[in-house]
């Protein structure tokens, strides 16, 4: 089973400007989850989504956004950036159907804001 | 107030011995565990789950689960260089779906 996609793997931008992420989850997934990892707060969880509905939502800025499509595939959107939104943004999949589900990650995309 | 601790380390060990990696968490309505590893400009690589107390073995991997002491470990019996990593403990479950991750703790195997 190939696992969990996303791009493009590097981003760079200047502040005021949009960015949006895709992620393609492991087949079969309806769950994607986003994070935001930086050097000084770790791994920050921003949203989830299931079956095209935002199920759960971190402590992030409106500046940040979200949504899934009804192949699972799921986008995340950051408007004019800033210069702390570099970061590593991950996303990973589950089934999402448990609390015991087991997220599986994708290997990030780099977002350098100048 | 944090919601799940970690040492950040560094932890150094010799190549052959046992590394042994703490955390602990504040929701008392977590219901599962993870263990995540992590190398330096990659993604987490889950290595371990674990959701009722006591002790889960896989490999060299044991992970330990203490509900009452709200504490979780992970063991690496015969530590490796390629175990060199970031170590990221993470809980979820209570009320929602999301993974809540400790901050981490490098640890570095010596040859």
């Amino acid at each position: 089973k190939a696992g969990v996609t996303q791009t493009p793997r590097y981003l760079i931008k200047t502040r005021g400007q949009q960015v949006t992420l895709s992620c393609s989850p492991i087949s079969g997934h309806r769950s994607v989850s986003w994070y935001q990892q930086t050097p000084g707060q770790g791994l920050q969880f921003l949203f989830e989504y299931f079956s095209e509905t935002q199920r759960n939502k971190g402590n992030f800025p409106g500046r940040f956004s979200g949504r899934q499509f009804s192949n699972s595939r799921s986008e995340m959107n950051v408007s004019t950036l800033e210069l702390g939104d570099s970061a590593l943004y991950l996303c990973a999949s589950s089934l999402g159907t448990g609390l015991t589900d087991t997220q599986y990650f994708g290997p990030g995309t780099r977002l350098t804001v100048l | 107030q944090k919601e799940v601790e970690q040492n950040s380390g560094p932890l150094s060990v010799p190549e052959g011995a046992i590394a042994s990696l703490n955390c602990t968490y504040s929701d008392r309505g977590s219901q599962s565990f993870f263990w995540y590893r992590q190398y330096s400009g990659k993604s987490p690589e889950l290595i371990m789950s674990i959701y009722s107390n006591g002790d889960k073995e896989d490999g060299r991997f044991t992970a330990q689960l203490n509900k009452a002491s709200q504490y979780v470990s992970l063991l690496i019996r015969d530590s490796q260089p390629s175990d060199s990593a970031t170590y990221l403990c993470a809980c979820s479950g209570g009320s929602n779906y999301k993974l809540t991750f400790g901050k981490g703790t490098l640890l570095t195997v010596n040859p």
